[in-house]
């Protein structure tokens, strides 16, 4: 079956800007998580969804980012007014309930010039 | 804090020989035990957990123990092969972080042949 997909893959934008970044998670999984990964650096937690709810969005950096799950399955990460220090590689990750495993996507790489 | 520290960073071995990889955890709470393996441009992939209430797992050349009392988990790898080159991180959930996924700093293994 398919896996978690993210789009876009990649995307640069210039700083100022707000982003949007879209997680699609494995039919049926309940739980989905964001994390921020830094060039040879473990994946860092950002938020993570209990169907639409967020349960824990403690490891956002600051107010300017987002998330949401409308409707308990896609998932959107939103950045707003990007700065440089945004660059990352951002992967989303879902799991059948909470405390299993957890798969994760492709990623999406942001650059903010 | 709580944390999950992973060594070594670099691991270099001849194909056919064994390769180790050790983390700790601070959390004595935490229950459950992943590893992934990273290739490049690609997200992480699971390829073996273990949950508290067993010492040692293995699935085909890979194994993973558990010493919950000194609080370390180790993957091992028999029998390395070229395609097992890749970056490897453990994680583990600390409880007393709200039960997010804590990821180690990873370790770039590479199987000379």
């Amino acid at each position: 079956g398919a896996g978690v997909s993210q789009s876009p893959r990649y995307k640069v934008t210039k700083r100022g800007q707000d982003v949007a970044l879209r997680c699609d998670p494995i039919s049926g999984h309940v739980s989905l998580y964001w994390y921020r990964q830094a060039l040879g650096q473990g994946p860092e937690f950002l938020t993570y969804f209990n169907y639409e709810a967020q349960q824990d969005k403690s490891g956002l950096p600051n107010d300017r980012f987002s998330a949401e799950r409308p409707e308990g399955s896609i998932s959107t990460l939103t950045i707003q007014r990007t700065e440089q220090r945004d660059s990352a590689m951002y992967r989303c990750a879902s799991s059948r309930r909470l405390e299993e495993t957890q798969y994760f996507g492709p990623g999406t790489r942001l650059l903010v010039l | 804090g709580e944390n999950v520290e992973q060594h070594p960073s670099t691991l270099s071995v001849q194909e056919g020989d064994s390769a180790v990889i050790k983390c700790t955890y601070s959390d004595s709470a935490s229950n459950y035990f992943p590893w992934y393996k990273q290739e490049l441009g690609k997200g992480p992939q699971l390829i073996i957990d273990i949950r508290s209430n067993v010492g040692e797992k293995k699935d085909q050349r890979i194994a993973v123990t558990l010493n919950k009392t000194a609080k370390h988990f180790s993957l091992h790898i028999t029998e390395t092969q070229p395609e097992d080159s890749a970056v490897y991180f453990c994680a583990a959930p600390l409880k007393a972080a709200g039960n997010k996924l804590t990821f180690g700093g990873g370790t770039r293994v590479l199987v000379k042949p």
